[in-house]
């Protein structure tokens, strides 16, 4: 089975400053990661997902997320936030070996307060 | 516009009062899922459908029940809502995927389900 941890459940950071929200993952198989987006009274969106090859991977609105097997950890990152990125973020892993690997397991969510 | 429907938005409720949220997906996607969104434990499974006539549990099934008549809907079904059930429910689809995991999961806008 797969678990997901998230290390921060809220991030306050100014304008225009840097971020990075912490994920890790347990897992015994391969997986596939993913940061998903929610703003205030909406569903869940795709920010990016990593599958294979490259571990750096960019997502919308310049978010980036990084792949590290050893330390079983896929931040996400972006270089200078803006007040629209208040949101919260949640990483979500499913397993990439079982055929139909819809199921994603949740973190429970890191709430980005962007301050101006 | 491609999305995934989910009514009502909001729902207040007593104990014992059989309920039902729909939810409805235009993208023809074969997978579909239930998820509560409780404030500390993030999304958790209720549960999903690989297909028409197809479902299964998720990791917290208990007191819900769904079915799968059709592609498009898969409505979450409530016989004897408790107040332990009081959370946002999210319904999500995606395109079936085998071992590529290509496919993200869209996301309803939520469903606000307060049980008294």
């Amino acid at each position: 089975a797969q678990s997901v941890t998230q290390l921060d459940s809220q991030v306050p950071v100014f304008e225009e400053a840097p971020v990075e929200l912490r994920c890790n993952y347990s897992s015994s198989v391969s997986v596939y990661l993913f940061w998903y987006v929610q703003y205030p009274n909406q569903g869940l969106q795709l920010l990016l997902k990593y599958l294979s090859g490259s571990t750096l991977v960019k997502g919308i609105n310049g978010f980036e997320a990084e792949f590290n097997k050893s330390q079983t950890s896929f931040h996400l990152r972006k270089p200078s936030v803006h007040i629209s990125d208040t949101a919260e973020y949640f990483c979500a892993v499913s397993d990439s070996v079982q055929a139909g690997a819809n199921n994603l397991f949740f973190g429970t969510g890191t709430r980005l307060t962007v301050i101006p | 516009e491609a999305q995934v429907t989910q009514n009502p938005r909001y729902l207040i409720t007593v104990t014992g009062k059989k309920l039902t949220v729909t939810c409805s997906q235009n993208m023809n996607h074969e997978y579909m899922s239930w998820y509560r969104q409780d404030p500390g434990l993030g999304l958790r499974q209720i549960y999903y459908s690989m297909n028409v006539e197809v479902t299964d549990k998720g990791d917290v099934p208990e007191g819900y029940k769904v079915s799968r008549k059709e592609k498009r809907n898969f409505p979450l079904i409530l016989e004897s809502p408790s107040p332990n059930q009081t959370s946002l429910y999210f319904c999500a689809s995606s395109v079936r995927t085998g071992a590529s995991g290509n496919s993200p999961l869209h996301f309803g806008n939520g469903t606000r389900l307060t049980v008294t």
